[in-house]
């Protein structure tokens, strides 16, 4: 069936370095990405988008990048800070009427001061 | 803050009863869908309401149903719980159908965290 992975479960960086969490995705009939940051005890909050027709796109420290020939997706965040300690999701949508994101597992971002 | 409320926040039912959570959209909002989000896992897809009508729906049981009202406040009712029923339900609101709207982005509230015993 169709999933979206990460390639990890954790991340564990210093704060103010570069941050880099892994997505890969199995449709390639997906065509709209979002990245979602989960704080413990929330819904998860919105990042970044990227539609299939983009391979970059940026906004406040954040960067997302899409490979649609390895089906690779990836969030940079610039500058780490220890509000950004979170579980981040990828997630796909493949087309259709309805909003049905597929998630991935998640990736916990752990700064360290 | 969203805009998007849910309620209770938490709740704890026995193995057979039957539980409703409830949602309000964020204001101007005509959709809701609701996901389940098992402990270390990601969000699935349970269903979506668009002016009051389901117009999706993700691999849950029929005992999984939902409501939207005019005011396109939600509903999600499981009956016969079962232990694995056990995780936190989020809600989420979008100004359009498609997750394409024009914002692209769903809103999610904070969730209801059901233990089932």
């Amino acid at each position: 069936g169709e999933s979206v992975g990460l390639h990890l479960p954790t991340l564990s960086v210093q704060e103010g370095d570069n941050s880099i969490i892994n997505c890969a995705y199995s449709n390639s009939a997906s065509d709209y990405f979002i990245w979602y940051k989960q704080e413990s005890g929330k819904g998860p909050q919105f990042i970044i988008d990227i539609r299939s027709n983009m391979d970059k796109r940026q906004g406040q420290r954040v960067t997302v990048l899409l490979n649609k020939t390895v089906k690779h997706l990836s969030l940079q965040i610039a500058a780490t800070q220890p509000g950004d300690s979170a579980v981040y999701f990828c997630a796909e949508i493949s087309g259709g009427a309805t909003n049905k994101l597929i998630f991935g597992t998640g990736t916990l971002l752990a700064v360290q001061p | 803050e969203t805009g998007v409320t849910q309620s209770p926040t938490h709740l704890i039912k026995t193995r057979g009863q039957q539980v409703t959570l409830r949602c309000s959209s964020q204001s101007g909002h005509n959709t809701v869908s609701w996901y389940q989000q098992a402990l270390g896992q990601g969000p699935q897809f349970i269903f979506q309401y668009y002016r009051e009508e389901e117009n999706g729906r993700g691999n849950f049981p029929p005992r999984f149903s939902g409501l939207q009202f005019p005011n396109y406040s939600s509903e999600l009712n499981v009956n016969a719980l079962e232990l694995d029923d056990s995780a936190l339900y989020l809600c989420a609101s979008s100004p359009g159908q498609g997750a394409k709207s024009p914002t692209g982005e769903l809103f999610f509230g904070e969730g209801s965290r059901l233990t089932v015993l």
